[in-house]
């Protein structure tokens, strides 16, 4: 069974650039979700779908980040303009139902904003 | 006072000994609990979920205290490959369970 996918794996912008990272979860698995983790940090949650409805996106910061998960399959995590402290591991994770049962997580997207 | 608290450690351990890790909750009305692994520049992956009772795995052995709103990882004969940051992970109750993960404790095995 192929895992989540996640791309790119590195990505170097200058602070107020965009960046956008790209998610394909495991097939048939109906929940994604965005973390960001800071060096020395656990996970933070960003956002959360169920299939293609947003069910969590209290710690998104709405103006400057953005996601969208169309058809309920792939997903693609937005910030515009970014920041120095928006650098960080941006994790995409997906599980077969909704609530916490297991996540398996992609292998994640480092980001560095010089 | 956070969600969620672990010691971040580093615990510096021999082979062959013993470790054990605490992790605190806030919130009374959580209802899942769970431990996962991270590896150095890696993604977290689930090592096991916390059941009211305790349970084990080989080596490892979760437990749940709600009184005092605690969870414990213990691990015995450690191995050099236990080397690894171990997430506390606790899910409130409620429609829609809230997962939230706790800044991890790192762990070093040394030979």
């Amino acid at each position: 069974e192929a895992g989540v996918a996640q791309s790119p794996r590195y990505k170097i912008i200058e602070k107020r650039q965009s960046v956008a990272f790209w998610c394909n979860p495991i097939s048939g698995h109906a929940t994604l979700y965005w973390y960001q983790q800071i060096l020395g940090q656990g996970p933070k949650l960003l956002i959360q779908f169920q299939n293609n409805g947003v069910v969590d996106d209290s710690q998104l910061p709405k103006d400057r980040f953005s996601a969208e998960r169309l058809k309920g399959v792939d997903s693609t995590l937005k910030i515009q303009p970014a920041k120095l402290e928006d650098s960080a591991v941006y994790l995409c994770a997906s599980s077969s139902t909704p609530g916490p049962y297991e996540q398996y997580f992609g292998p994640g997207t480092r980001l560095t904003v010089t | 006072r956070k969600e969620v608290e672990q010691d971040p450690g580093p615990f510096n351990v021999p082979e062959g000994a013993t470790v054990a890790f605490n992790c605190t909750y806030s919130n009374s009305a959580s209802q899942s609990f769970f431990w996962y692994r991270q590896d150095c520049r890696k993604e977290p992956k689930l090592l096991m979920s916390v059941y009211s009772s305790g349970n084990e795995d080989g080596r490892f052995t979760a437990q749940l205290n709600r009184a005092s709103q605690y969870i414990s990882l213990l691990i015995r004969d450690s191995k050099l490959s236990d080397s690894a940051t171990y997430l506390c992970v606790v899910a409130s109750s409620g429609g829609y369970q809230k997962v939230t993960f706790g800044t991890g404790t790192k762990l070093q095995v040394i030979p």
